[in-house]
């Protein structure tokens, strides 16, 4: 079975702190990939990455950042995490088409 | 720019009943479709998918429908059980050019016991 993990279940974090999510999965993809998930806007892309020290933004990358240092490991960063950065953040991986998730982390900035 | 759309924030279901999701596309590009199901505190898991070569493919209770020239699909859950109860979403992926999946809103699915 893949197996996506997340750092953090839930955060809480201050205004203006850098933020560190970290994901790692176990199944060698290639495809590395970042989303948020807010109410009424489903899952929306931040970044995503297709190898090693590769990035590409998504739809909504303003205020992160990603690293891939190793194929197994996808980092997000928040440089200056802002109160409309609270949200449900997941991490997914794939091969191909289907991507596989991991459970989340659910961040507050106070 | 919302390139899938899932019309129905929310929809119940009588247990036992059939549960219709549908989605709406706009890119002509796409041609793979999944359907993910996620539970409150957790990652969305995959459901089942479909190839725009089919107009139907089916996996227990779960049937999907492809109607390429109304660009829309549905997902059908026949019996409907109140495990089903969760957000579903749809997804869709232009595979020619890359494997980024663009998703709906989503709509939570309620079964009624």
């Amino acid at each position: 079975d893949v197996k996506v993990t997340q750092s953090s279940r839930y955060l809480v974090k201050r205004t203006g702190e850098k933020v560190f999510l970290e994901c790692v999965q176990d199944m060698d993809h290639e495809n590395m990939f970042w989303y948020r998930q807010d109410p009424g806007l489903g899952l929306r892309l931040i970044y995503f990455s297709y190898d090693v020290k590769m990035k590409e933004k998504g739809d909504i990358p303003e205020g992160y950042s990603v690293s891939r240092e190793k194929k197994e490991r996808f980092s997000l960063i928040l440089e200056s995490a802002s109160t409309n950065q609270t949200s449900m953040y997941l991490c997914a991986s794939s091969f191909e088409v289907q991507q596989y998730f991991g459970p989340g982390t659910r961040l507050t900035v106070t | 720019d919302q390139q899938v759309k899932q019309n129905s924030p929310s929809l119940s279901v009588q247990e036992g009943r059939i549960s219709i999701l549908n989605c709406d596309y706009t890119n002509s590009m796409f041609d793979y479709f999944l359907w993910y199901k996620k539970y409150p505190a957790e990652g969305p898991t995959f459901l089942i998918s479909i190839s725009s070569i089919k107009d139907k493919n089916e996996d227990g209770r779960f049937t999907v429908f492809l109607n390429k020239s109304a660009k829309h699909l549905s997902l059908h859950i026949v019996p409907s059980q109140p495990g089903d109860s969760a957000v579903y979403f749809c997804a869709a992926s232009a595979r020619g050019l890359n494997e980024k999946l663009t998703f709906g809103t989503g709509t939570r699915l309620t079964i009624i016991p």
